[in-house]
């Protein structure tokens, strides 16, 4: 089965602060690992992927994956209230084409 | 806002309706795809189109049918839907099915009710 599993918050972080946000797959064939924003009534934004294991930065945003314990977490560094979304964890498997398989997402607040 | 667009925004219908959902996108990209996000559930692949062609398409009800003319346009064509239907639509698009690392880049959606 191929699942992709994300706690649903709602995760309430204080601005300034770094908010962590966890994400675990069943499928050891997944290949490559995609953090998606989706703001409220808006589609999914693609924030960083990331197919190898360790850490990868950009901007405020580092992605990291642990492929022998088949999890891939997002942290947000110095928080912002524009930062609260709800954040998808999607993978991708190298079958019938490369197909996504998404989480349920991850509800973040900013406090101000 | 994004290289992928689709029309309309919000569609309500009437279950014997017919209607479509247009899906256009700007990248260059060759695979279209359509997804269904209801409350409280992960995004659902509904179709894949890589070059065209249908790759996927994952146990979809007959009521929705897609078109793909080319590589920038996407359709879902509607009929006798149902109101569990009722969801946001999504078209995404991305450079090649199947590379590593490909991303799907996502239109805005279509906001369907169904009554």
């Amino acid at each position: 089965q191929k699942e992709v599993e994300q706690n649903s918050g709602p995760l309430s972080v204080p601005e300034g602060a770094i908010a962590s946000l966890n994400c675990t797959y069943s499928d050891r064939g997944s290949q490559s690992f995609f953090w998606y924003r989706q703001y409220s009534g808006k589609s999914p934004e693609l924030i960083m992927f990331i197919y190898s294991n360790g850490d990868k930065e950009d901007g405020r945003f580092t992605a990291q994956l642990n492929k022998a314990s088949q999890y891939v977490s997002l942290l947000i560094r110095d928080s912002q209230p524009s930062d609260s979304a709800t954040y998808l964890c999607a993978v991708s498997l190298p079958v019938a084409g490369n197909q996504f398989y998404f989480g349920t997402g991850t509800s973040l607040t900013v406090i101000p | 806002e994004t290289g992928v667009t689709q029309t309309p925004r919000h569609l309500v219908m009437g279950m014997t309706n017919k209607k479509s959902l247009k899906c256009e996108q700007h990248l260059g990209h060759n695979a279209m795809y359509w997804y269904k996000q209801s409350a409280k559930k992960p995004l659902e692949l509904m179709f894949v189109y890589n070059f065209k062609e249908q790759t996927e398409n994952n146990s979809v009800p007959s009521r929705f049918s897609p078109e793909c003319p080319n590589s920038s346009h996407l359709f879902l064509h509607l009929h006798t839907l149902q109101p569990e239907d009722s969801a946001l639509y999504l078209c995404a698009s991305s450079h090649k099915q199947g590379a590593r690392g490909d991303t799907q880049y996502f239109g805005p959606g279509t906001r369907l009710t169904v009554l």
